[in-house]
């Protein structure tokens, strides 16, 4: 168990639906990532926040969005789903607030959507 | 910006056979550079890092790898690979210094484990 925490483990839904995943990061950390890995893309970086702020953001679609709330757990809300948005979704924490220097990544177990 | 290739997608091994995974980096300075593994319905997790310093750097489960800057090479060994090894391996590179700057993964190596 890394301590990240991630839920739902699976989801199935249908294209022009919305979702929430929610991910809960390990005691300490103020940063919270999330990752996009699929077969043709590999991980692919969505956004990065640090204690209730956004501090950077990868290849994330208008589609999607995301929020860190006060407790630091925070979503990751898809919304009008495409059969391409299948993927397994990556949350990571960490304590600091960027990827330099010994800020290391601890990967929860993620949440795969299947979008049908 | 940065770049990791990782040159064979699927490796196949005896156990108790030594392994090599290859990870290749674009950068235009040294990097930091890390491996993770990913087994079936689990997250990533750390094996091991390389900030500066020591070149060959030990992890846990017993890897090592070895950053070889005229290469560009941060290839991720073990001696004696166990059926229990038998997962996904990722390479990735951040950039020091640059906070916002993500960690980039390779596409991901899988090793299987043969008798």
């Amino acid at each position: 168990d890394s301590g990240v925490t991630q839920t739902p483990k699976h989801l199935i839904t249908a294209t022009g639906q919305r979702v929430t995943l929610r991910c809960s990061p390990r005691s300490g950390d103020l940063s919270v990532y999330w990752y996009q890995q699929s077969l043709d893309q590999g991980l692919q970086f969505l956004i990065q926040y640090y204690n209730g702020e956004e501090r950077a953001k990868g290849n994330i679609l208008e589609r999607f969005s995301a929020q860190q709330f006060p407790d630091l757990h925070s979503e990751l809300n898809l919304s009008s789903l495409e059969l391409g948005d299948s993927a397994l979704y990556f949350c990571a924490s960490s304590e600091g607030q960027g990827f330099a220097g010994a800020n290391v990544l601890t990967f929860g177990a993620g949440s795969r959507l299947t979008v049908l | 910006a940065q770049s990791v290739t990782q040159p064979d997608i699927h490796i196949t091994v005896s156990e108790g056979a030594s392994l090599e995974l290859r990870c290749n980096y674009s950068y235009g300075a040294t990097p930091y550079l890390f491996w993770y593994v990913q087994s079936p319905g689990q997250g990533l997790q750390l094996l091991l890092k390389y900030f500066s310093g020591d070149t060959l750097v030990q992890g846990i489960k017993g890897f090592e790898a070895e950053f070889k800057r005229s290469q560009s090479s941060f290839n991720l060994r073990k001696p004696s690979v166990h059926w229990s090894d038998a997962a996904e391996y990722f390479c990735a590179v951040g950039v020091p210094g640059s906070g916002n700057t993500p960690l980039v993964f390779g596409k991901g190596t899988r090793l299987s484990v043969i008798a």
